[in-house]
């Protein structure tokens, strides 16, 4: 099956710090999707992306579908944006299963 | 938005018992719902696939005894471990996709169901 790495697997940032996080995956995706995962287990889908760029606030996302990786970018962090990312992709004819990527496990301090 | 009800939150049981967890739909309609396990500090890893009115696909490895899953209703699915055992003890998390979303952004995820077995 498909594999989706992400890096770093930990991040610390001071409040205020700008962050990428990267998303690389080993086969074509027909769609990609970056979640929020907060300190008490919740889900929060941040973008739907399976190419191009898209922006919502502070964050933003590029996916370069042909060299298959995705990336988030995080400014000007804030505390509450502490969590684990994951990135999750689907392929064509998996039924709309999505696979989710390593993570990322962000803490913003003050 | 898209709302879905995961209950219990947590649950502490014996070994040996097994355990319903209930994953609902509350202002939509989904004829696939997701069953996943996660682990402290892993990723999520997809148990099943839950399909109103027909039998769940398992992914490779998931026991399809241990791990009953009815998707009676268009708002309902259950997990029902069992006969538990301490290495069962995770989180569990549903996620629902609503139907006739012809795109694939209609995922919404329930708040995840900590169980432990004692």
């Amino acid at each position: 099956g498909i594999q989706v790495e992400q890096s770093p697997p930990d991040l610390i940032l001071q409040e205020g710090a700008n962050s990428t996080l990267r998303c690389n995956f080993s086969d074509s995706v027909n769609n990609l999707q970056w979640f929020h995962q907060n300190p008490w287990g919740q889900l929060i889908n941040l973008f739907y992306i399976p190419s191009g760029t898209k922006q919502n606030g502070r964050l933003s996302a590029t996916t370069v579908a042909t060299e298959r990786y995705s990336l988030l970018y995080i400014s000007s962090s804030q505390t509450t944006d502490s969590g684990v990312y994951f990135c999750a992709v689907g392929v064509a004819g998996t039924a709309s299963k999505l696979t989710f990527g390593t993570g990322t496990r962000l803490q913003v301090t003050l | 938005g898209a709302v879905v009800s995961q209950h219990p939150s947590w649950v502490i049981c014996k070994s040996g018992t097994s355990v319903k967890i209930e994953c609902r739909s509350l202002d939509f309609q989904a004829t696939t719902m997701f069953w996943y396990r996660q682990f402290p500090k892993q990723s999520l890893m997809l148990m099943a696939t839950s399909n109103e009115g027909s039998k769940a696909t398992y992914e490779q490895g998931v026991e399809k005894d241990k791990f009953l899953i009815n998707h009676a209703s268009l708002t309902l699915s259950t997990l029902t471990v069992t006969s538990a055992h301490p290495e069962d003890s995770s989180f569990y998390i549903c996620s629902a996709r609503e139907s006739g979303t012809g795109g694939h952004y209609g995922y919404t995820f329930g708040s995840g169901t900590r169980l432990t077995i004692v």
